[in-house]
This record gives C-alpha cells, structure tokens and sequence, in this order.
C-alpha cells in the first residue's frame, strides 16, 4: 500500500515553455501533498505544501507564480513550472500524507526536469 | 542551530559491519520520527518510523529515539554494498501546521 506515482520520470523542454508534473496517490487519499525540489548532490527542498481543494502554501524562496500547484482531488495533484529556464532544471519529488495514518509521508519516483 | 542535524559523512564500513547514523534535532515537541534510504538519482523510500523512546528493530534495521536528548539514530546490522545510499532523517513538528523537516542525508558506503 501507498503507493505515490509521478509523471512524467523525465522531461527535456526548451526555455520559455511550461511543464506540467502530475502526482497521484494510488491507493490512498492524500489529505496533502508536498512539492520538492533536489539539485545534485543536495538534500530535499520543500518548494510547498498542497492541501486539497485549497490554495497551496509555498515556502520562502519560492516563487507561487512561476510554480503552479493544482491540488484538485485526493488523489492527484499538478505543479506547473512555468517559462522554465535551464536553472530550474532539477530533481522535482512530490510525497504525500495518507489520511489514514497522517504521521507519515510517502514519496513519488521523481521527475527529472531538463531545461535546455 | 539547523532543525535536523545529520552528519553528511560520508560513512564507510565494512560489508557485514554494523551501520550506525545519527540526527539531532532541535523541536523538543516532536513525536513522530522516520528514517529513508535514497538511492543516487531515486526518490526518498521510509526505512523506519519511531515514536516511543527506545529501540524498534525491523529485520536488519534498528531505530532508536532518546526524546530528552533530542537524537535519534538507525543501526543497520550486517551490512551490505546494497545498503550503500543516502539516509534521510526526517521529524514531524510540532508546530506550524503539519510540517516534516528532513536532514540533509548522511552518505554511506558499505565495502564489499
């Protein structure tokens, strides 16, 4: 059980286009899900907080316009990276909290985001 | 004074050795503690979580949680070159909302 999928696992785009990376809870209800972002050889970075059906809470640094979280269902939540630049390429990670047991959270697979 | 504080080693030991990793952190509220393994290029799995103080052993793993002295550590027992990776420690606190402060990761490498 808890299983977190993301997708896509990998994506190269060009500066200036939007990506979309959606994360799915599939064997639970998310009551939140978490956006991070890893550069190389670097700890987790906590980019924001989703809770659904309400407006994602964003960490200090991140900008909230340029990544777009959509938190539409207990199951599934988006973060849009908007006009990407090569410095946003990164090791994009969502996790989410199961309802059930609300202590612990469980990490998708990750996207790899290329910005050329 | 970072929030949770690992060592970032990197660890070496010996395959067949014990592993011993440990966090400090600073929320002396906290009750909930867990420890993941992440592989070079891979997304963080849980290893552990421990909420009581003393030890909780999962096969070859074993948690430990000392509450009044803030630390919490993983042995891992007989090591392999598998184990090799990066050990998160994270800590939900007990402030501000649900949150969950990883540590930076401590590297460790099991030698075959």
């Amino acid at each position: 059980g808890a299983v977190v999928s993301q997708h896509p696992s990998w994506v190269i785009c060009k500066s200036g286009t939007s990506v979309k990376i959606e994360c799915r809870s599939l064997d639970f209800q998310a009551t939140t899900m978490f956006w991070y972002r890893q550069f190389p050889k670097q700890s987790l970075m906590l980019m924001a907080t989703s809770n659904e059906g309400s407006k994602a809470t964003y960490e200090q640094g991140v900008e909230k316009d340029k990544f777009l979280i959509n938190h539409a269902s207990l199951t599934l939540s988006t973060l849009t990276v908007t006009s990407a630049h090569p410095e946003d390429s990164s090791f994009y990670i969502c996790s989410a909290n199961d309802q059930a047991s609300t202590d612990t959270q469980y990490f998708g697979p990750g996207t790899r985001l290329t910005v050329l | 004074q970072k929030e949770v504080e690992q060592n970032s080693g990197p660890l070496s030991v010996p395959e067949g050795a014990i592993a011993s990793l440990n966090c400090t952190y600073s929320d002396r509220g906290s009750q909930s503690f867990f420890w993941y393994r992440q592989y070079s290029g891979k997304s963080p799995e849980l290893i552990m979580s421990i909420y009581s103080n003393g030890d909780k052993e999962d096969g070859r793993f074993t948690a430990q949680l000392n509450k009044a002295s803030q630390y919490v550590s993983l042995l891992i027992r007989d090591s392999q070159p598998s184990d090799s990776a990066t050990y998160l420690c994270a800590v939900n606190w007990s402030t501000g909302g649900f949150k969950t402060i990883f540590g930076a990761g401590t590297r460790l490498f099991v030698k075959a």
